[in-house]
């Protein structure tokens, strides 16, 4: 069975102040991680898709990599508006569906 | 604009009663899911469906009901079977069949009381 552990559940940081949040999966044949924003009382926003160790990817001030077992991803100088949860998800080879991590809710003070 | 829509964004309901919950999509998209969140959960895949007129049970499918009749349209129903209703509810769709990021619509949330 597919498992993903996100921490910290929770973070706070002054504006500017980098960080990392990070995903850890155990899947049998990784066919894709994907990580997501969601605002509160919004449906999750499509950030980034990662399929092999070494990957990264980068959008503005967010950037996701890879490797076996983990992913990162890094947030540099923040923004109060960068304040969100965010979530991870994987899937494995065999699946057609995801299967999610339960968030880090993100949020950075002025 | 393409998009999924879901409506209402807000439903209230008496324990007892069933309620049908809808989702639309003019993406193009083959794949369609429901998703149920709960606070400080993540996101537990209820039906999803590949193709019109077929779909599958996810990991919490008890207490739901789905139909797939048309490609852009996925209704889901919670039951009066479902022994915690209330929660937030997610539509997802999936561009192809080589495509699996999914692209969520903006939820609705059910209160049953």
């Amino acid at each position: 069975e597919d498992q993903v552990t996100q921490s910290p559940e929770a973070l706070r940081l002054q504006e500017g102040e980098s960080s990392s949040l990070n995903c850890s999966y155990t899947v049998s044949g990784l066919r894709g991680l994907f990580w997501y924003r969601q605002d509160p009382g919004k449906g999750p926003e499509f950030l980034f898709t990662l399929y092999s160790a070494g990957e990264e990817k980068e959008k503005e001030r967010l950037k996701a990599t890879l490797t076996k077992k983990e992913s990162f991803l890094h947030i540099t100088a923040p923004k109060p508006e960068d304040s969100a949860t965010y979530l991870c998800a994987v899937r494995d080879g065999s699946a057609r569906q995801l299967t999610f991590g339960s968030g880090t809710q993100l949020t950075v003070l002025p | 604009d393409g998009g999924i829509t879901q409506s209402p964004k807000y439903l209230f309901r008496k324990e007892g009663q069933n309620v049908t919950l809808s989702c639309e999509q003019n993406l193009n998209h083959d794949a369609m899911y429901w998703y149920r969140q709960d606070p400080g959960q993540g996101l537990r895949l209820i039906y999803y469906s590949q193709i019109v007129n077929d779909f599958q049970k996810g990991d919490i499918a008890e207490g739901y009901s789905v139909s797939r009749e048309k490609k852009e349209s996925f209704p889901l129903t919670v039951t009066s079977a479902q022994k915690n209703p209330t929660a937030f509810y997610l539509c997802a769709s999936r561009p192809g069949q080589t495509a699996y990021e999914q692209y969520f619509g903006p939820g609705t949330r059910l209160t049953v009381t």
